[in-house]
């Protein structure tokens, strides 16, 4: 079974369009993040929830929104998509301790047109 | 979290010992050393960590310099399929607010057959 899921693995779509990214880990972890990897290959975290709160919200615009119906997963919407948003994302989780490290997803690869 | 250097890019024959290192002068005591793993369009795959003392699991072995300032990763066996980018990042473990992963630019491993 795979850890940690997100569907779709690529998506494309049109400018000012609205989207979705799902994630979904089956490891009982109580921390979920979100990731941007640009066209450099630069990581970067997004958003981060714990036990259903937001605990890390970087600076990304406010038409990207992190939902958690549960503990169990954590999606991405994405309003009014522009050129800029072409990245590939990244769900993970991690769970805390002293021997925390954190899975990834396998990424969705988003291009805007 | 501390921030950490890397060389870019390193070769390393297949079969051979691949030391990939890693300086974190400014790190604080109680932060530890992680090395994760990106694979070529794959998401980010934790190896190793530690604090103080040497590490060794299935997959790699990580020496920490006494004064902590540096660190070396060890593949031991490399193979092709190492070939990836590995990333060397220090962070507090379970830090309440800043459990997220700060990646830097990495160091890409190339295996030669």
């Amino acid at each position: 079974d795979t850890a940690v899921s997100q569907t779709p693995k690529y998506l494309v779509t049109q400018m000012g369009n609205d989207k979705s990214i799902k994630c979904e880990q089956n490891l009982g972890h109580d921390t979920m993040y979100w990731y941007k990897q640009d066209s450099k290959k630069f990581l970067k975290i997004m958003f981060s929830y714990n036990n259903k709160e937001l605990i890390i919200n970087e600076t990304v615009p406010n038409r990207f929104s992190p939902k958690s119906p549960d503990k169990a997963h954590l999606n991405l919407h994405i309003n009014s998509l522009e050129l800029g948003d072409s990245a590939v994302y990244f769900c993970a989780s991690s769970q805390d301790g002293v021997r925390e490290r954190a899975f990834f997803g396998q990424g969705t690869r988003l291009t805007v047109v | 979290d501390a921030k950490t250097t890397q060389p870019p890019s390193m070769d390393c024959a297949e079969g051979r010992a691949a030391n990939l290192p890693c300086n974190h002068s400014t790190i604080s005591g109680n932060e530890y050393v992680y090395w994760y793993r990106q694979i070529h369009s794959q998401g980010p795959q934790y190896i190793i960590h530690g604090l103080k003392n040497n590490e060794t699991n299935e997959m790699a072995s990580l020496i920490i310099t006494e004064d902590r300032k540096s660190s070396t990763l060890i593949l031991p066996h490399a193979t092709l399929r190492d070939t990836a980018v590995y990333y060397c990042i220090v962070r507090l473990s379970h830090s309440g607010s800043a459990r997220q992963l700060t990646f830097g630019s990495g160091t890409q491993l190339t295996v030669l057959p």
